[in-house]
């Protein structure tokens, strides 16, 4: 079946450095995919998407890459700061407006003073 | 513009009783869901409802049972808690016809319960 996953369940990064939480999936057929941030306590937030009919999409301060090839997806945060502290999640979707979207286990962000 | 909500914030149940939980969208969004997280496992599709009257299962929808009788409202139900069904609840909405905005699941702040 189906699965997302992440490489690392961890990742410790430097106020100030930049960060990347990769993601891979295994549905090649998937063609929406987005990354989640949640905050202790509170529910998942979405932070940025990407169709697959592109391989990179910016926001403020976040850059989502997609490489279809390899079915690898990425999270670079710019300049991370002590709220970016969170678990992140990826998440894919089988179809434009399906109605069911797998979420990968999470990863969580540990940002060192 | 509240976006999604949920209540109860936190329950205790005993093993066996029952309880509602309610979610309510005020984005006009067609689609709601309800998810349980627990720890390790990220977050699994229990019910979806792709517009109002209509329900259905997801990954683990067994001991839980919901309604959407009013497309801003979708209620999850336990008929007889069991431990196992101890863990954070969300709800999400997406899908809004009128804006015809992303896919985007857009999430509520969680319900925590415990079942003793």
């Amino acid at each position: 079946g189906e699965s997302v996953g992440l490489h690392l369940p961890t990742l410790s990064v430097q106020e100030g450095d930049n960060s990347i939480i990769n993601c891979a999936y295994s549905n090649s057929a998937s063609d929406y995919f987005i990354w989640y941030k949640q905050e202790s306590g509170k529910g998942p937030q979405f932070i940025i998407d990407i169709r697959s009919n592109m391989d990179k999409r910016q926001g403020q301060r976040v850059t989502v890459l997609l490489n279809k090839t390899v079915k690898h997806l990425s999270l670079q945060i710019a300049a991370t700061q002590p709220g970016d502290s969170a678990v992140y999640f990826c998440a894919e979707s089988p179809g434009y407006r399906d109605d069911k979207i797998i979420f990968g286990k999470g990863t969580r962000l540990h940002i060192l003073p | 513009n509240a976006g999604v909500t949920q209540t109860p914030k936190f329950r205790v149940l005993k093993t066996g009783q029952s309880m509602t939980l309610l979610c309510a969208q005020d984005m006009n969004h067609e689609y709601m869901y309800w998810y349980r997280q627990d720890p390790g496992m990220g977050l699994r599709l229990i019910h979806y409802s792709v517009g109002e009257g209509t329900t259905a299962k997801g990954e683990v929808p067994d001991g839980y049972n919901v309604s959407r009788l009013k497309k801003q409202n979708f209620l999850l139900g336990l008929e007889s808690a069991a431990p196992s069904q101890t863990s954070v609840y969300f709800c999400a909405s997406s899908y809004s016809q009128t804006s015809g905005t992303t896919d985007t699941q857009y999430f509520g702040p969680g319900t925590r319960l415990t079942v003793l």
